[in-house]
């Protein structure tokens, strides 16, 4: 099993640019999640899906949609990309209350 | 207040130290607790669950103390590859167990 695969690993943008996170697991979980880490702060949660189809808001959804339309795969749209949208970004999934992170995209916004 | 919060540390520890971690959580309602490592630059990785009357996986125990909404990690006998950031992760609880909350982490080097 490749467990959470995450694209790309590093990305640079100019602010306003859009572009899409993307984020698979091949370990047939239903719950997926993303999340944000930056300097000094937890990892924040984004939005997350209970299954394909249903998709919710997490603590910080505002400039980033999501859509799930497959248990596989869970991507992350950043509609008009701005410097505080710089971050590391980690995709993961849940089996029980364990949760696998993807090994991160690296995301810089300038 | 942040919901969790962790001592960031660093902690630099020699090998063979015992070293203790501490997490408090704002949020009475929450259920579920967890211990997370996260080694430079790479995803974090479950390390161990927190049960209510205490566990112990190894050289790690894990506690928790519900009337102080407090969590703590202790590490026996710490070795070199025990280095890494130690993120504590609380269920935000109430009707959502699905928003989990990540303190900021505390940062562990264990030195020869």
């Amino acid at each position: 099993n490749a467990g959470v695969t995450q694209t790309p690993k590093f990305q640079v943008l100019k602010t306003g640019q859009s572009m899409t996170l993307q984020c698979a697991q091949d370990m047939n979980h239903e719950y997926m999640s993303w999340y944000r880490q930056d300097p000094g702060m937890g990892l924040r949660l984004i939005h997350y899906s209970v299954g394909a189809g249903i998709t919710d808001q997490g603590e910080v959804p505002n400039g980033y949609n999501v859509s799930r339309s497959t248990t596989e795969d869970f991507p992350l749209r950043l509609l008009s990309a701005a410097p505080s949208q710089t971050s590391v970004y980690f995709c993961a999934s849940r089996r029980g209350w364990e949760q696998f992170f993807g090994p991160g995209t690296r995301l810089t916004v300038l | 207040r942040k919901e969790v919060e962790q001592d960031p540390g660093p902690f630099n520890v020699p090998e063979g130290a015992t070293v203790a971690f501490n997490c408090t959580y704002s949020n009475s309602a929450s259920q579920s607790f967890f211990w997370y490592r996260q080694d430079c630059r790479k995803e974090p990785k479950l390390l161990m669950s927190v049960y209510s009357s205490g566990n112990e996986d190894g050289r790690f125990t894990a506690q928790l103390n519900r009337a102080s909404q407090y969590i703590s990690l202790l590490i026996r006998d710490s070795k070199l590859s025990d280095s890494a950031t130690y993120l504590c992760v609380v269920n935000k609880g109430g009707d959502n167990n699905n928003d989990m909350r990540f303190g900021a982490g505390t940062r562990l080097t264990v030195k020869p």
